[in-house]
């Protein structure tokens, strides 16, 4: 079962628009968590790192926020543009891994016109 | 501009033959990770190294192999090919610290007839 879950798994939205991806994790001990942005064909791309004590962290129109007690993570995206439309991967970085990353499966998201 | 750079976009082999995939980082970036990417599973660990001829397995090393004779390079070997290894390829690479972020190549996609 994979410890990193996230849903929808895919979503269509109306440019302008905004959506919220999440995020719920099981793994620990948690050190931090990363939001990515994979476009088709391509390798992923940073979005936002948060580490446990951190509750929210945004980047231009997105915006992530974490609750370590809930283990819950989302990925608010505000007046989607056409070049949003990517997959969107949840990560966590487990402490005493050297360096492991575990990966969510993805949110598909498409913005049409 | 960081830079992590695979040598081929797209791949073709037979299987049975051995396959080479290269990766090169220009960041002096202590660790390196391959990962594989199939739909539905998202991104699993093949194989990481966090310094020079050093490496460690991942979730899902078997049929492969690695090598890291300098810091800058990390190459995938898939001893012998099969139509299960048919899937796309990702490297990163990463600091020794906890709190930053893995840069990606841009992906192999390798398919074994």
């Amino acid at each position: 079962k994979n410890q990193v879950e996230q849903s929808p798994q895919s979503l269509i939205i109306l440019e302008g628009k905004n959506c919220t991806l999440q995020c719920n994790y099981t793994v620990s001990p948690f050190s931090n968590l990363r939001w990515y942005k994979q476009d088709t064909g391509r390798g992923p791309v940073s979005l936002t790192i948060m580490t446990f004590s951190e509750n929210t962290k945004s980047n231009g129109r997105y915006t992530a926020t974490l609750d370590a007690d809930t283990k819950q993570s989302s990925l608010h995206i505000t007046a989607s543009q056409l070049s949003d439309s990517a997959s969107y991967i949840c990560v966590v970085y487990l402490t005493g891994t050297a360096s492991k990353l575990t990966f969510g499966t993805g949110t598909r998201l498409q913005v049409t016109l | 501009d960081v830079k992590v750079t695979q040598s081929s976009r797209y791949l073709v082999k037979r299987t049975g033959e051995k396959v080479f995939l290269e990766c090169v980082q220009d960041m002096d970036h202590e660790n390196m990770f391959w990962y594989r990417q199939d739909p539905g599973l998202g991104l699993r660990l093949i194989y990481f190294s966090y310094d020079v001829k050093m490496k460690e397995k991942g979730d899902i090393p078997e049929g492969y192999s690695v090598s890291r004779e300098k810091k800058e390079r990390f190459s995938l070997i898939l001893e012998s090919a099969s139509t299960n290894q048919t899937s796309m390829y990702l490297c990163a690479s990463s600091w020794d610290r906890a709190d930053t972020e893995a840069f990606f190549g841009q992906g192999t996609r390798l398919t074994v007839v």
